[in-house]
């Protein structure tokens, strides 16, 4: 069974605040990715990356970085916390392949800023 | 620019009944699509997917329906079950290049089987 697993379920930050996600999968994955879930919004890419050392910008990367140091993990990164990133923050990975692989999420982090 | 959508935010059916869930997409280069469901607090589970050389796949109580000259899919549900009861999102992707895969999601679809 392929698992992702992330750090938090639940996290409660101070604007201004610098706030780290991490997400680890152990099926040896290459690609592993970093949305946002909000209502009537459905899942925003926010960044993915398809090797070590490897990220690319989704569809809203701003007031976001990323490092991927290890291929089992992602870590997102909000540099200064913003109200407006209070969000359900979602990771997943999937296999390298030429056709559409799905890809496996891992639980969530419902993420709260203050 | 929301490359696939759900117009419906919500359906409602009787336990025992079929559920349709439909989606559209924009961009021609899509060739395989996926139904992902997502219970509250969990992360999505994938469900089904097709490819475009098909126009039907099946496993189970569940179906996708792919009409490629609509640019429209559907996911029935036979018969429903309470246990049903999630948001359902669809997802597309383009095999242009090895590697990736990218997503692009729907808004979602929330469905509540009434017992």
């Amino acid at each position: 069974d392929v698992k992702v697993t992330q750090s938090s379920r639940y996290l409660v930050k101070r604007t201004g605040e610098k706030v780290f996600l991490e997400c680890v999968q152990d099926m040896d994955h290459e690609n592993m990715f970093w949305y946002r879930q909000d209502p009537g919004l459905g899942l925003r890419l926010i960044y993915f990356s398809y090797d070590v050392k490897m990220k690319e910008k989704g569809d809203i990367p701003e007031g976001y970085s990323v490092s991927r140091e290890k291929k089992e993990r992602f870590s997102l990164i909000l540099e200064s916390a913003s109200t407006n990133q209070t969000s359900m923050y979602l990771c997943a990975s999937s296999p390298t392949g030429y056709y559409g692989n799905e890809q496996y999420f891992g639980p969530g982090t419902r993420l709260t800023v203050t | 620019d929301q490359q696939v959508k759900q117009n419906s935010p919500s359906l409602s059916v009787q336990e025992g009944r079929i559920s349709i869930l439909n989606c559209d997409y924009t961009n021609s280069m899509f060739d395989y699509f996926l139904w992902y469901k997502k219970y509250p607090a969990e992360g999505p589970t994938f469900l089904i997917s097709i490819s475009s050389i098909k126009d039907k796949n099946e496993d189970g109580r569940f179906t996708v329906f792919l009409n490629k000259s609509a640019k429209h899919l559907s996911l029935h549900i036979v018969p429903s079950q309470p246990g049903d009861s999630a948001v359902y999102f669809c997802a597309a992707s383009a095999s242009t290049r090895a590697g990736a895969n990218n997503l692009f999601f729907g808004t979602g679809t929330r469905l509540t089987v009434i017992p």
